[in-house]
């Protein structure tokens, strides 16, 4: 069974432009969770979709945002990126309903940099 | 709000044992995850703990104690591929809460 895939992998922005990130689940794996990775912070909760609904959501601001299609891949956007922004933007899948306490499997991450 | 506290770094010989502390402090708490990350790779799930006591899986083992707010990760006959980041997540407010992890160092 392939893994968590996310697109692209590697990323150069520069401050004020917009940028959107892919993630596709693991096959049946409906709940998409996204998270934000730097080295001082570690890793924060962004937002989590289920059936195309966000679910639950971390304490980021409005320019993060996501959705999720009819086949759980899920895509965030990020809006007047900033320096801070640059991180490692990570996807996790799990398999059902049962929200924060199901396991989840991460994908490969994607490499934001902010110019 | 959630508090989660690891050590930043340790560092442990090959074919030791080690303890990663976790302590937390979470609303809603339902259960404590390990997971395991390498440099420049996806975190990948170790263990999971919802009730008290330890769980055993080969060379790894968790422990969890709910009313401590206290887990660790146990590593035994430590080898060089075992070097990552752990991270300790909890589950509270409907959310899931990573501490900023541990870095392990396993040296010859």
């Amino acid at each position: 069974k392939a893994g968590v895939t996310q697109t692209p992998r590697y990323l150069i922005k520069t401050r004020g432009q917009q940028v959107t990130l892919s993630c596709s689940p693991i096959s049946g794996h409906r709940s998409v969770s996204w998270y934000q990775q730097t080295p001082g912070q570690g890793l924060q909760f962004l937002f989590e979709y289920f059936s195309e609904t966000q679910r639950n959501k971390g304490n980021f601001p409005g320019r993060f945002s996501g959705r999720q299609f009819s086949n759980s891949r899920s895509e965030m956007n990020v809006s007047t990126l900033e320096l801070g922004d640059s991180a490692l933007y990570l996807c996790a899948s799990s398999l059902s309903a049962g929200g924060p306490a199901d396991t989840q499997y991460f994908g490969p991450g994607t490499r934001l940099t902010v110019l | 709000g959630q508090n989660i506290d690891q050590p930043t770094e340790m560092t442990a010989t090959e074919g030791a044992i080690v303890q990663i502390n976790c302590t937390y402090q979470t609303s809603g708490f339902n259960g404590l995850f390990w997971y395991q990350q390498h440099a420049g790779e996806a975190p990948t799930f170790l263990s999971y703990n919802v009730l008290d006591g330890l769980e055993e899986k080969g060379r790894f083992s968790s422990f969890l104690s709910r009313s401590k707010g206290y887990s660790y990760l146990l590593l035994k006959e430590l080898q060089m591929k075992d070097s990552a980041s752990y991270l300790c997540a909890v589950t509270g407010a409907n959310n899931l809460f990573f501490g900023t992890g541990t870095r392990l160092t396993v040296i010859p």
